[in-house]
């Protein structure tokens, strides 16, 4: 059984549209994030969700949404998607009080 | 502040060799000290940890130093494999708050 799962693994998308990347963990953490991870590996955190609430929503344009319908999911929903949003997404889960991060396989994000 | 900072971007070990990846961070009141491996098309996992009342950790290779008065920790990979070739991360945090990530280090283990 994989711990965090994220779907789908590849999405290829024109410029404009409207898209969504589903993750889930089976772990019982209460924490979750999204990571965006750039041409250059470059990892840098997007927001982060504690038992359904929004903890944590770093300098990212609001055409990016995450919904966490429970603590084991956790969505991201992208607006008019650009060029620039070309990246590997991550979604990642803790549990409040422990420090280790357990990392989904990512979404390759391509914008055309 | 806020950033962790890594060098060298890539390294190149010969089998048997010993690598060493270092990072440097700013903010004092980080706690956690990970490194993280990472091979293509999958995420990072991670790989050791430290917390800066200890200098040294070792886990079977794998080793952590921490200088905390010069704000510095590294990874040393003993008898480096073709294996260990992947992506290397380090990272702080602090109060079990979001992870800061270094810029990686692409180590390529020649046979």
């Amino acid at each position: 059984d994989t711990a965090v799962s994220q779907t789908p693994k590849y999405l290829v998308t024109q410029m404009g549209n409207d898209k969504s990347i589903k993750c889930e963990q089976n772990l019982g953490h209460d924490t979750m994030y999204w990571y965006k991870q750039d041409s250059k590996k470059f990892l840098k955190i997007m927001f982060s969700y504690n038992n359904k609430e929004l903890i944590i929503n770093e300098t990212v344009p609001n055409r990016f949404s995450p919904k966490s319908p429970d603590k084991a999911h956790l969505n991201l929903h992208i607006n008019s998607l650009e060029l620039g949003d070309s990246a590997v997404y991550f979604c990642a889960s803790s549990q409040a009080g422990s420090d280790g991060y357990t990392f989904g396989s990512g979404t390759r994000l391509t914008v055309v | 502040q806020q950033q962790v900072k890594q060098s060298p971007q890539s390294l190149i070990v010969q089998k048997g060799g010993i690598s060493i990846i270092n990072c440097a961070y700013e903010n004092t009141a980080f706690d956690y000290f990970p490194w993280y491996q990472q091979f293509p098309g999958k995420g990072p996992a991670l790989l050791i940890a430290i917390r800066p009342d200890v200098s040294e950790k070792k886990e079977g290779r794998f080793t952590i130093s921490f200088n905390k008065s010069a704000k510095q920790f590294s990874l040393h990979i003993m008898d480096s494999q073709p294996g260990d070739s992947a992506t290397y991360f380090c990272a702080a945090s602090w109060g079990a708050q979001k992870l800061v990530f270094g810029q990686g280090t692409r180590l390529t283990i020649n046979p």
